[in-house]
């Protein structure tokens, strides 16, 4: 079935550090492809999103790129801030299952 | 516009009891789905309705149970609760569910069995 992978946290970087959060997936067909992310006490927020082989989504400084030849969307910032602090997820949404697949969850503290 | 709206925040509960949360979508959506969050497992997802339909349904015992109504607002229950049901239950709305259609979600409902 589908599955999406990331790498497991916390992350922990100084402000102005590049970030590199790792994702890949699993799947039939061609899904969309999602980064989440959710502050302390809130529900998830679309941050960007990808809809076929190639697309760049990007969003507040972030980006990935739907990777169909290694099945990957890694998530990419060049400087990150305190306020970045969070758990951003992966995620996948095909047709026919009506349902997005979310990764684990990675935690991301920014120290100032 | 209005959010998507969860109710309540918080509940405990004590183990047997059931307890019914409800969800509602963003005006226009017809699409919701829930999900239960737990440090150890992450976001697994519960069900999801269209149209007052159930469409998909994930890997939960059958005491978990949802519906939707005509509005699209969504109640799910979960009876005879265990001590391993505490968990943030998120619900999320999207115009139609299909597969580029961003979902939005709601702040949860932060279920707590004693």
């Amino acid at each position: 079935g589908n599955s999406v992978t990331q790498m497991e946290g916390p992350v922990t970087l100084s402000e102005e550090a590049f970030l590199t959060i790792n994702c890949t997936y699993t799947a039939t067909g061609y899904p969309s492809l999602f980064w989440y992310v959710q502050y302390p006490g809130e529900g998830l927020q679309l941050l960007l999103k990808a809809t076929k082989a190639d697309d760049k989504g990007s969003n507040k400084g972030f980006e990935a790129t739907y990777r169909k030849e290694t099945t990957s969307f890694h998530l990419e910032k060049g400087s990150v801030q305190v306020s970045d602090s969070a758990v951003y997820f992966c995620a996948l949404s095909s047709t026919g299952g009506f349902k997005t697949i979310f990764g684990a969850g990675t935690r991301l503290f920014v120290k100032a | 516009k209005a959010g998507v709206t969860q109710t309540p925040r918080y509940l405990i509960k004590t183990r047997g009891q059931q307890v019914t949360l409800s969800c509602s979508p963003i005006s226009g959506h017809r699409s919701v789905s829930w999900y239960q969050q737990t440090p150890g497992q992450g976001l697994q997802f519960l069900f999801e309705y269209f149209s007052e339909t159930q469409r998909n349904k994930g890997n939960f015992p059958g005491r978990f149970s949802g519906r939707q109504f005509s509005n699209s607002r969504s109640e799910m229950n979960v009876s005879t609760l265990e001590l391993g049901d505490s968990a943030l239950y998120l619900c999320a709305s999207s115009v139609q569910g299909v597969l580029d259609t961003e979902a939005f979600f709601g702040q949860g409902t932060r279920l707590t069995v004693v």
